[in-house]
């Protein structure tokens, strides 16, 4: 079974703390992607990396950065963070195919910014 | 992308067979149609995927008509578990990666 694991399940900073999410996945996948959720918004794509050190922009990437050093290693960087970024933060990764790919998702971390 | 229309909220009784439609109008030539499932304090599950016609699997149903602009996930006998929020996504590639959208999915309520 894929396995996508994130660092924290829940999360408190303060307003201006540089913040870590670490997602770390065990299938050997190219694509890893971060997303948040927020009631009402559904998922909404930050970025993704489909290679080691390569990184695109999704829907929403402003007040976030990314970094793959490492094929199994994704981190979402928020370089001071803001109450508006309070939110759940979900990890995924999938296989680089021709078809259609399956995303598998990680727990999930809840983040609080106070 | 093709955008996908679903409903927002659905309720079932215990053991019935749940049938949720998903629209997507304009969805292209080489979209495949997935459908995920998540419970609260979870990240999404993929469920089933399909093409065209009707895949079935251990979970669920997924019918396509042959024009592919709606979908339908059939769950039989539902049960309490099946209380989640189900997604369904239309997804294009572009390069080695399947660009999706999750929407605001269905909240499918089994009551006792």
């Amino acid at each position: 079974d894929v396995k996508v694991t994130q660092s924290s399940r829940y999360l408190v900073k303060r307003t201006g703390e540089k913040v870590f999410l670490e997602c770390v996945q065990d299938m050997d996948h190219e694509n890893m992607f971060w997303y948040r959720q927020d009631p009402g918004l559904g998922l909404r794509l930050i970025y993704f990396s489909y290679d080691v050190k390569m990184k695109e922009k999704g829907d929403i990437p402003e007040g976030y950065s990314v970094s793959r050093e490492k094929k199994e290693r994704f981190s979402l960087i928020l370089e001071s963070a803001s109450t508006n970024q309070t939110s759940m933060y979900l990890c995924a990764s999938s296989l680089m195919g021709q078809g259609a790919d399956t995303q598998y998702f990680g727990p999930g971390t809840r983040l609080t910014v106070l | 992308l093709a955008k996908t229309t679903q409903p927002i909220s659905m309720d079932s009784y215990e053991g019935q067979e749940v049938n949720i439609t998903c629209s997507h109008n304009n969805i292209a030539t080489n979209d495949y149609i997935t459908w995920y499932q998540q419970f609260p304090s979870q990240g999404p599950r993929f469920i089933i995927q399909g093409y065209k016609t009707k895949v079935t699997n251990e979970v669920a149903s997924l019918f396509i008509p042959a024009d592919r602009k709606s979908s339908t996930l059939s769950l039989p006998r539902v049960s309490l578990s099946d209380t989640a929020v189900y997604y369904c996504l239309v997804g294009e590639r572009s390069g080695g990666y399947q660009k999706v959208t999750f929407g605001t999915g269905t909240k499918l309520q089994v009551i006792p």
